[in-house]
């Protein structure tokens, strides 16, 4: 079955620094990926799709300076959140896809900024 | 109306009862169909995946599909306390593979 490697799965880091945050599919080339930010008992909120070698679009309201995504190839894709608040800390997950068999979800990150 | 409803919960019920969860929406265009399972502080893994209406059964699980209704649910059958987790609807059109998510449903499997 597909697999998909998130990591770190949970970082602490001080305010106004940059965190990275790594999404691999191991076993599939994935077409699109996406990152998805998840507030303590709420849904999922997509912040951005992103495919291999092009600039990810960002959903309104998502920084896109704050959150930059990178696609390096289609197993790997980046967020790094810059200068990260306390407002930032939130639970990051990644998933991606080959087409119209579904997503595959990474097993999140959870970021707290203090 | 947001486009994908689903109850919160907390949905608690004694091991070996039937689940039923739902969900309901608003988007005519939406054709494929989805329910993840989340554990806490996990990301979401797959469940069932369904394609327009009708029923789909995989083990324990049972997926619903009701189009003129605009309703899905998943039946949990001789619920075990390893099933106590968050269950996320997920719902796409066919012109476009990014799925829009219920909120999540909280279900607790109580021995």
């Amino acid at each position: 079955g597909a697999v998909v490697s998130q990591h770190p799965s949970r970082v602490i880091c001080k305010s106004g620094t940059s965190v990275k945050i790594e999404c691999r599919s191991l076993d599939f080339q994935a077409t699109t990926m996406f990152w998805y930010r998840q507030f303590p008992k709420q849904s999922l909120m997509l912040m951005a799709t992103s495919n291999e070698g092009s600039k990810a679009t960002y959903e309104q309201g998502v920084e896109k300076d704050k959150f930059l995504i990178n696609h390096a190839s289609l197993t790997l894709s980046t967020l790094t959140v810059t200068s990260a608040h306390p407002e930032d800390s939130s639970f990051y997950i990644c998933s991606a896809t080959r087409g119209s068999d579904g997503y595959t979800f990474g097993s999140g990150t959870r970021l707290t900024v203090v | 109306q947001k486009e994908v409803e689903q109850d919160p919960g907390p949905l608690s019920v004694p091991e070996g009862a039937i689940v039923s969860l739902n969900c309901t929406y608003s988007n005519s265009a939406f054709q494929y169909f989805m329910w993840y399972r989340q554990y806490s502080r996990k990301g979401p893994e797959l469940l069932m995946y369904t394609y327009s209406s009708g029923n789909k059964e995989d083990g324990r699980f049972t997926a619903q599909v009701d189009k003129s209704s605009k309703y899905i649910s998943l039946f949990i059958r001789d619920s075990q306390p390893s099933d106590s987790a968050t269950y996320l609807c997920a719902m796409s059109s066919g012109g476009s593979y990014i799925p829009t998510f219920g909120r999540g449903t909280s279900l607790i499997v109580h021995p």
